[in-house]
Parts: C-alpha cells; sequence; structure tokens
C-alpha cells in the first residue's frame, strides 16, 4: 500500500554526535516531504521540508536527504543535543493538504 | 500570537457519552484539520475544513463530527464515545492547501474512554 515509515522506531544518541533518522516511503507520486518533531506532550512541529525535484536541503544544523530512486528520506542532526529529544516524523503529501505520516523514531540524547 | 489552541488537555469519557474538543487558531488560517494520534503510531486525519461552513471527512471520520461556523474556530464532537476513540486529538491549521503551506499543530487533548 502507499505509506510513509520509519526505518526505525527508537534511536539512542550521545549528544554531541550527529543523529540520522531514516525513513522509508512508497508512494512515488509523492512530491513533497517534511520532517516534524513532536517534543513531550506537545503538538508536533515543522522542523524541514524538502521538494521532490530535490535531493538535499540544508537548515539550521538539520539536513534532509532524499534519495527517489530507493524511495529513502533521512533527516541529519548535527551536533545533536539534549533539547533534540523528541519523536520525529516523516510526512509526504501529493501537493495538497492531504499529509500521511509514518509512525514516528523516539529519539533519546544521552548525556 | 497564541497560535493554534485546544482544550481541554486532559478528559476522562465514559462509553456512551458525548464531548466537544475545542480547537481556535489566530493566524487568520482558511484550512483547519483534525488529527488523532494513536500510541506509537502516526496521525491519521479525521475532518478538515476547507473555510468557515465547509467541511469534509478525511481518512478516520466515523463517530466524529466538525462544524465551522467561523474562521478561528473548529470543534470536534464525540456523540457516542467508545473505547476505540481513546487517543490523543490534534488540531492543526494552515494557511493554504499547497503542500507548502505549513500546517501548524495544537498542542493536544489527551482523551481516554473507559
Amino acid at each position: 500500500g502507499e505509506s510513509v515509515g520509519l526505518h526505525l522506531p527508537t534511536l539512542s544518541v550521545q549528544e554531541g554526535d550527529n543523529s540520522i533518522i531514516n525513513c522509508a516511503y512508497s508512494n512515488s507520486a509523492s512530491d513533497y516531504f517534511i520532517w516534524y518533531k513532536q517534543e513531550s506532550g506537545k503538538g508536533p512541529q515543522f522542523i524541514i521540508d524538502i521538494r521532490s525535484n530535490m535531493d538535499k536541503r540544508q537548515g539550521q544544523r538539520v539536513t534532509v536527504l532524499l534519495n527517489k530512486t530507493v524511495k529513502h528520506l533521512s533527516l541529519q542532526i548535527a551536533a545533536t543535543q539534549p533539547g533534540d529529544s523528541a519523536v520525529y516524523f516523516c510526512a509526504e503529501n501529493k501537493n495538497d493538504y492531504k499529509l500521511s505520516f509514518g509512525a514516528g523514531t523516539t529519539v533519546t540524547v544521552r548525556a | 500570537n497564541a497560535g493554534v489552541t485546544q482544550t481541554p488537555k486532559f478528559r476522562i469519557l465514559k462509553i456512551g457519552q458525548s464531548m466537544t474538543l475545542q480547537c481556535t487558531q489566530d493566524m487568520n488560517h482558511n484550512y483547519m484539520y483534525w488529527y488523532r494520534q494513536d500510541p506509537g503510531m502516526g496521525l491519521k486525519l479525521i475532518y478538515y475544513s476547507v473555510g468557515a461552513g465547509i467541511t469534509d471527512k478525511g481518512e478516520v471520520p466515523n463517530g466524529y463530527n466538525v462544524s465551522r461556523s467561523t474562521t478561528e474556530d473548529f470543534p470536534l464532537r464525540l456523540e457516542l464515545a467508545a473505547p476505540s476513540q481513546t487517543s490523543v486529538y490534534f488540531c492543526a491549521s494552515s494557511y493554504g492547501a499547497r503542500s507548502t503551506d505549513t500546517q501548524y499543530f495544537g498542542p493536544g487533548t489527551r482523551l481516554t474512554v473507559l
């Protein structure tokens, strides 16, 4: 079926290391991908997005990579900090409002 | 701006009871959405609205109703609560419906039906 999923449900990272969160999608018609961060007790918060005509986009300490050949999306967080501990969701849509969310990866930062 | 606000934060209902989850946004957004998030899962769209007076079903609308009488408010109604409706409910809004129109989420309402 058409869905967005994450490879691993949990990720433990040492403070200061880089984090890589992966996401696989199956709908080749998707043209827009978004990463959200959800802290405990809060709603999802937009981090970064990427269009299907790009393969890389950088933000502040975050980079999203898109590999359309293998339908794979990743979020890289540089120099992971305790405040980065959260659940990270990838979402995709086909140029409309209908977001399809993956199940999420829980990132825990070790001091 | 307060953004998207939701009330209540927590609620416990008995089977068969009804309640309304409130959602308000102060960003003058046209589009508003209701999602539910079950444990360990992503968000699923319940209902959405493209403007005052216009609503439509999302992926999982059964057991819910919505209304949109103003641009700011988008309440979600549960008429006969069932244990399957135990979930965290998020309201969101966006300026438009293009993929690049970021959806902004409220803090959520945690609902338990016993």
